[in-house]
């Protein structure tokens, strides 16, 4: 699986967009792009995946880069709540399923 | 309680003692995995089921066993605990094959002394 890269850190401000960005240069054409995260303690938590296209949910946005090599999660309006460890993950579509998580980004939303 | 629990979620036990964590999930997912995440890292991958009586090794799997008789459960046992074991342990599940989603239990503290 491609290695990612992340920033150790960010701050947003309450009620503002947090865009976490990925860089995955070595990302292969059947690799997907995965954002997970973890709350304080708790267990990951699954936030969107995407291939080629831009993906959006209920929780976040997904942004990939024409060439893939990078991607950009947006949090539209970041709360308290969101402050957590984001993890970008690229993996193969395979049968194993399993994630490889790196260190992410830990985003500290301030009041 | 729907979903997928970890017991127990705190345990303290001695250097040599074997140890089994409990995982156990409701929806009859296929696949099950078990991860480690040690004091400020991400997690790495121990074993990972794709089906009853299937497993396989992931990352991180010397030191540890697993088994996988009823499709509900996914017990993890170190035979023979060691202080380098000594992490948080998050047992997940995925629906099939085709499901991107993995549902993580709230994850079980071991300290090996």
């Amino acid at each position: 699986d491609a290695k990612t890269t992340q920033p150790p850190s960010m701050d947003c401000a309450e009620g503002r967009a947090a865009n976490l960005p990925c860089n995955h240069s070595t990302i292969s054409g059947n690799e997907y792009v995965y954002w997970y995260r973890q709350i304080h303690s708790q267990g990951p938590q699954y936030i969107i995946h995407g291939l080629k296209n831009n993906e959006t949910n209920e929780m976040a946005s997904l942004i990939i880069t024409e060439d893939r090599k990078s991607s950009t999660l947006i949090l539209p309006h970041a709360t308290l709540r969101d402050t957590a460890v984001y993890y970008c993950i690229v993996m193969e579509d395979t049968g194993r399923r399993a994630l490889t998580f790196g260190s992410g980004t830990r985003l500290q939303v301030q009041p | 309680d729907a979903g997928i629990t970890q017991s127990p979620r705190y345990k303290i036990t001695e250097t040599g003692r074997q140890v089994t964590l409990m995982c156990h999930q409701t929806w009859s997912h296929s696949y099950m995995f078990w991860y480690r995440q040690d004091l400020g890292h991400g997690l790495r991958l121990i074993y990972y089921s794709a089906a009853a009586d299937i497993t396989d090794k992931g990352e991180v799997p010397d030191g540890y066993v697993v088994s996988r008789s009823k499709t509900e459960n996914f017990p993890l046992t170190l035979e023979s605990a060691t202080r380098s074991q000594t992490s948080v342990y998050f047992c997940a599940s995925s629906e099939s094959f085709w499901d991107y989603e993995q549902y993580f239990g709230p994850g079980t503290r071991l300290t090996v002394t």
